[in-house]
């Protein structure tokens, strides 16, 4: 069992939005703004497009935006393209560690 | 530029170790940590844990203590993470990262195949 909450897929029409939660505790999101997102292609290393919650960093299209409010984190995809098919897992600090999220399946369809 | 490479597959029999090595370029080596991450065939992201080089400290997490050590050459730049007494369930493609502006830079990935 993984110790962050996503959804098992998530999927939309290009040029449409969506919205990836990643749920945790007051011991990981909740208390610390140290949430990252990754999205990994398969076969591929996975790649960092958010971190610190909401920082972007560069090369990462400005279609990607993080936020977080209490104990949840949110990924959002803005116009939505072919290529942000992939798998998305958000992470944590944790206080000395990090925490993952089991991973979201992003459909374009 | 940044770059972690890591080590080639590695075939295991059970109850064996195995040793990943992850070499940094483009940056001071011991200015990050270096995190080990795991990922069983078609599973998620598992943290095993991280090592600062500038001091050799670490920390493991919990599923893997007593069977992670995790060092580092500081002349050669190199990361390696070593599990030892292999089981079936090891099996997965093993990723070293640095951890600056959330895990930024990554390898390659080590597949580790455990099998009699």
């Amino acid at each position: 069992q993984s110790a962050l909450t996503q959804p098992r897929s998530v999927s939309g029409s290009p040029g449409q939005s969506v919205t990836i939660s990643c749920t945790g505790t007051s011991s990981d999101v909740g208390g610390y703004n140290f949430v990252s997102w990754y999205h990994q292609h398969p076969g591929k290393a996975p790649k960092v497009m958010i971190y610190d919650v909401s920082k972007r960093p560069s090369g990462v299209p400005d279609r990607f935006s993080g936020s977080k409010s209490g104990n949840t984190a949110s990924l959002t995809i803005s116009g939505l393209q072919a290529e942000d098919e992939a798998d998305y897992y958000c992470c944590s600090y944790a206080g000395s560690h990090v925490v993952f999220g089991g991973g979201t399946k992003v459909t374009v369809l | 530029q940044v770059q972690l490479v890591q080590s080639g597959a590695e075939m295991k029999n059970p109850g064996a170790s195995v040793k990943v090595s992850c070499k940094a370029s483009g940056y001071t080596f011991t200015d990050y940590q270096i995190y080990w991450v795991r990922q069983a065939p078609g599973q998620g992201l598992e943290y095993m844990g991280w090592i600062n080089p500038n001091s050799g400290g670490t920390h493991y997490a919990q599923n893997f203590q007593g069977r992670v050590t995790m060092t580092r050459d500081t002349s050669i730049n190199t990361a390696y993470m070593e599990l030892s007494n292999l089981r079936s369930d090891d099996t997965a493609v093993y990723y070293c990262a640095r951890n600056k502006d959330g895990l930024g830079v990554w390898g390659q990935g080590t597949t580790v195949t455990v099998s009699s």
